[in-house]
């Protein structure tokens, strides 16, 4: 496909249980990242990888997050031990390079997770 | 910390007025700056990118305006349409993007 790609769409869960959530970026972008977004608010940074290693992962709030990009292309976003709180669309991003001045962002339509 | 805030939250005008969105930033240390549309339940739709040693940028009835060294962006949308009416959104990126809250537009037919 010719833009960002995320599945599901939608993810209703339990508290406590584990959740994948998957990014197919742009076919030879680089850079891609991941953003969380809660209701009324603008979307936050979490994770961005170049290539297949977390450049920086300083936005996840802790360690039930967890983010993986093997193959340098898709993106898993991993939740372990979900809680409430943790209801929010998250939201991939992918560039062409990292950092670059004149990049743009190119975002995905989001997964909606609900915790119950 | 970059701190981005959007003013005012909320703007409603009637059709064929011009709007002006608010955008400041905290840390004048970016790459460029990014206006984003975002509809209700969907993804971001990136308007006007502005890199850091640009004044201005344009784009149809859309220019946006770059002061980094008082950390200001402004938005102005000419002659409104309903069409126009979604929350918008700006982001400085420094590596990675800061994002304001947006400002929600509602334009009236």
């Amino acid at each position: 496909g010719a833009g960002v790609s995320q599945t599901p769409s939608n993810k209703v869960t339990e508290k406590g249980k584990y959740v994948e959530l998957r990014c197919d970026p742009i076919s030879g972008h680089t850079a891609l990242y991941w953003y969380r977004q809660s209701l009324g608010q603008g979307p936050e940074f979490l994770i961005y990888f170049q290539g297949t290693g977390a450049a920086d992962d300083s936005g996840l709030p802790n360690d039930r997050f967890f983010a993986v990009r093997p193959e340098g292309s898709v993106s898993t976003l991993k939740i372990q031990r979900t809680e409430r709180g943790d209801s929010a669309v998250y939201l991939c991003a992918s560039s062409p390079t990292l950092g670059g001045i004149s990049d743009t962002q190119y975002f995905g339509p989001g997964t909606r997770l609900t915790v119950l | 910390k970059q701190e981005v805030t959007q003013i005012p939250a909320a703007l409603s005008v009637p059709e064929g007025e011009n709007l002006v969105l608010n955008c400041s930033f905290t840390d004048s240390a970016i790459y460029n700056l990014q206006w984003f549309r975002q509809d209700p339940g969907k993804g971001l739709t990136s308007l006007l990118l502005i890199q850091s040693s640009q004044r201005e940028q344009t784009s149809g009835r859309l220019n946006a305006s770059l002061d980094k060294s008082s950390g200001r962006s402004t938005l102005y949308i000419a002659a409104s349409q309903p069409g126009d009416s979604a929350t918008y959104l700006c982001a400085v990126n420094d590596y990675k993007l800061s994002f304001g809250a947006g400002t929600t537009v509602t334009v009236r037919a």
